[in-house]
């Protein structure tokens, strides 16, 4: 496997069900990061860790959990989600960035999950 | 309140052609900028970036131009191919010698036509 991976590719989830997305990265990047993507709206940052730790958690509901047990995997725990959470949630890595440094993320694939 | 904005959610080139893809930013806070070019059924594949100290950078068939004065940057492809045709979306980033946080814009799909 090489680039970023995502697990599963489709996922369609009851509003009482638990479920997790998995993100793997292979490129020995430091950073990861989840983003949702919603129809007609742009990218949105949901959680970015950093060194395995997490840095930014942006106002995103509690339903949503995330993991990173390591540098190389990511995890989204979801539970009781809504209808309105249907999107497509896609995972990111990276390079930390130095001081004088900037580094492009690299995408998964995404994971399109529908919540009935 | 959308920080990047791409005005134009699609445009048509014929083949051969520029196309000229615009974005426009409102935080001048942020120092540096990428172009996203993205399938259907695929993630987002970066494409070309350029940092606030320059005003162009250049890959091959790929332009971006930076105006800070006018928080503006358009991404120019030339010339213009088949397989050109994706969403292209634009983020900007504010250096915060962490990890990187994008703010991206709502994406311009491009169609090349024969």
């Amino acid at each position: 496997e090489t680039g970023v991976t995502q697990t599963p590719r489709h996922l369609v989830m009851g509003m009482t069900n638990k479920k997790s997305l998995k993100c793997e990265q292979h490129l020995g990047h430091n950073a990861m990061y989840w983003y949702k993507q919603s129809a007609k709206k742009p990218l949105e940052l949901m959680f970015v860790y950093s060194l395995e730790e997490r840095v930014e958690n942006n106002s995103v509901p509690s339903r949503f959990s995330p993991e990173c047990p390591n540098s190389s995997h990511l995890f989204l725990h979801l539970h009781t989600l809504q209808p309105e959470d249907s999107a497509l949630y896609l995972c990111a890595s990276s390079h930390v960035a130095g001081l004088s440094s900037y580094n492009e993320q690299f995408f998964g694939p995404g994971t399109r999950l529908t919540v009935l | 309140d959308q920080q990047v904005k791409q005005n134009s959610p699609s445009l048509s080139v014929q083949e051969g052609r520029i196309s000229i893809l615009n974005c426009d930013y409102t935080n001048s806070m942020f120092d540096y900028f990428l172009w996203y070019k993205k399938y259907p059924a695929e993630g987002p594949t970066f494409l070309i970036s350029i940092s606030s100290i320059k005003d162009k950078n250049e890959d091959g068939r790929f332009t971006v131009f930076l105006n800070k004065s006018a928080k503006h940057l358009s991404l120019h492809i030339v010339p213009s191919q088949p397989g050109d045709s994706a969403v292209y979306f634009c983020a900007a980033s504010a250096h915060t010698g962490t990890a990187s946080k994008l703010t991206f814009g709502t994406g311009t799909r491009l169609q090349v036509t024969l």
